[in-house]
């Protein structure tokens, strides 16, 4: 069963931010939240996991609210190639990774 | 060097022929998955391994079999493949288990059975 419900699809002006976000009502203090994106059938790519504070890498930010109820991932500044299918997942560290549908973000020129 | 490798990328074979998927990482990952994906798009776990034991065997046929010579190998055999075998298999490893990080994936191969 899905732990995560995230919008079908998703446009967002290239050069502008891309903020994406995830439910995750059920999520226990334990879990994580993780991001990964899948470009175009390649490998999924792991971009960021928080457990309750926000993070930044050199990829994204992940804004997970206080009561960790809900998560949005931010691309700061949106590519063409940023256009993938990105997967919210909500895990311990000792879960397998489920992917659910995702969000298919298009960056458009 | 690329970190999780797998062979064949392609492959199209007839229905019934036996086929082998072979996944290697040069990571020092202790954990290692196979993933499926069909033509909905659907991820899919199929089996873990840890330090070449299984430790995660999804609801799949027995025709698949992975192997795991050693923890840096992660084998796939199929056995009388059908059509709904058509799909792209994702190998992927991570670090020590229990400890929260990523999963590394490879490119994938594409299994068409005709």
């Amino acid at each position: 069963d899905a732990k995560t419900t995230q919008p079908t699809s998703m446009d967002c002006a290239e050069g502008r931010a891309a903020n994406l976000p995830c439910n995750h009502s059920t999520i226990s203090g334990n879990e994580y939240v993780y991001w990964y994106r899948q470009i175009h059938s390649q490998g999924p790519q792991y971009i960021i996991h928080g457990l309750k504070n926000n993070e930044t890498n050199e990829m994204a930010s992940l804004i997970i609210t206080e009561d960790r109820k809900s998560s949005t991932l931010i691309l700061p500044h949106a590519t063409l190639r940023d256009t993938a299918v990105y997967y919210c997942i909500v895990k311990t560290s000792y879960d397998k990774v489920i992917f659910g549908p995702g969000t298919s973000l298009s960056v458009i020129p | 060097d690329t970190a999780v490798s797998q062979t064949p990328k392609y492959l199209v074979t007839q229905m019934g022929n036996d086929k082998s998927i072979k996944c290697e990482q040069n990571l020092g990952h202790d954990t290692m998955y196979w993933y499926k994906q069909d033509s909905k798009k659907f991820l899919k776990i199929m089996f873990s391994y840890n330090n070449k034991e299984l430790i995660i065997n999804e609801t799949v046929p027995n025709r698949f079999s992975p192997k795991s010579p050693d923890k840096a190998h992660l084998n796939l055999h199929i056995n009388s493949l059908e059509l709904g075998d058509s799909a792209v298999y994702f190998c992927a490893s991570s670090p020590v288990r229990g400890v929260a990080g990523e999963l590394f994936f490879g490119e994938g191969s594409r299994l068409t059975v005709l």
